[in-house]
């Protein structure tokens, strides 16, 4: 059973216009949520992270948006770059917890 | 660099032959974990050492055993491969638990 859910497997995207990367959740428990990027041949590489006692978080290009009510939280890139070319992948952990669950990645395409 | 090293990067094993995956850290963070990653699917937690602590999950098989003879390493032991344990096995570390999770490269294995 997926706790953590990214429907979409693929996106692309124009270069310059914003990405959205979503993810949805089922543990109401869930309290600190991340999303983490990796490209080919490497390790996932943290990018950025939310707490529930927000709704947003902004980092330069990246923001990510949690809506608690809805059990879903998304991750905009803008503007899109070629290097953003990757795949996202959105993890989550709760207070009772010592670890993190992901999901199951979602690739983006920036296209030139 | 402060870092999350994995060797080797591709690991080939025969079907039953035991077979070592290793992990260091020059991060002296208290906390390695490894995941295991097949293709498409989210990294699954097989297991992880908060210092000396082991934490095996409920659902990692009996054919992974791991072993932490210092702060700076981690092995991933796997004893009796099968064709199904062809994965990429990836080494991460943190601070404490829930705190960001820095990732190795990792390691590809295939089993013939």
């Amino acid at each position: 059973d997926q706790q953590v859910k990214q429907n979409s497997p693929s996106l692309s995207v124009q270069e310059g216009r914003i990405s959205i990367l979503n993810c949805d959740y089922t543990n109401s428990m869930f309290d600190y949520f991340l999303w983490y990027k990796k490209y080919p041949a490497e390790g996932p590489t943290f990018l950025i992270s939310i707490s529930s006692i927000k709704d947003k978080n902004e980092d330069g290009r990246f923001t990510v948006f949690l809506n608690k009510s809805a059990k879903h939280l998304s991750l905009h890139i803008v503007p899109s770059q070629p290097g953003d070319s990757a795949v996202y992948f959105c993890a989550a952990s709760g207070t009772r917890d010592d670890k993190i669950i992901f999901g199951k990645g979602t690739r983006l395409h920036i296209l030139p | 660099d402060a870092m999350v090293i994995q060797n080797p990067r591709y690991q080939v094993t025969q079907f039953g032959k035991p077979v070592t995956l290793s992990c260091s850290q020059t991060l002296n963070h208290n906390v390695m974990y490894w995941y295991q990653q097949k293709s498409s699917q989210a990294p699954k937690l097989l297991f992880h050492y908060y210092d000396k602590d082991f934490n095996n999950e409920a659902d990692t098989p009996d054919n992974f055993q791991s072993r932490r003879p210092n702060t700076s390493f981690c092995f991933l032991d796997i004893r009796s491969p099968g064709l199904g344990d062809a994965a990429m096995y990836l080494c991460a570390t943190s601070r404490d638990p829930r705190e960001t999770q820095y990732f190795g490269p990792g390691t590809r294995l295939l089993v013939l």
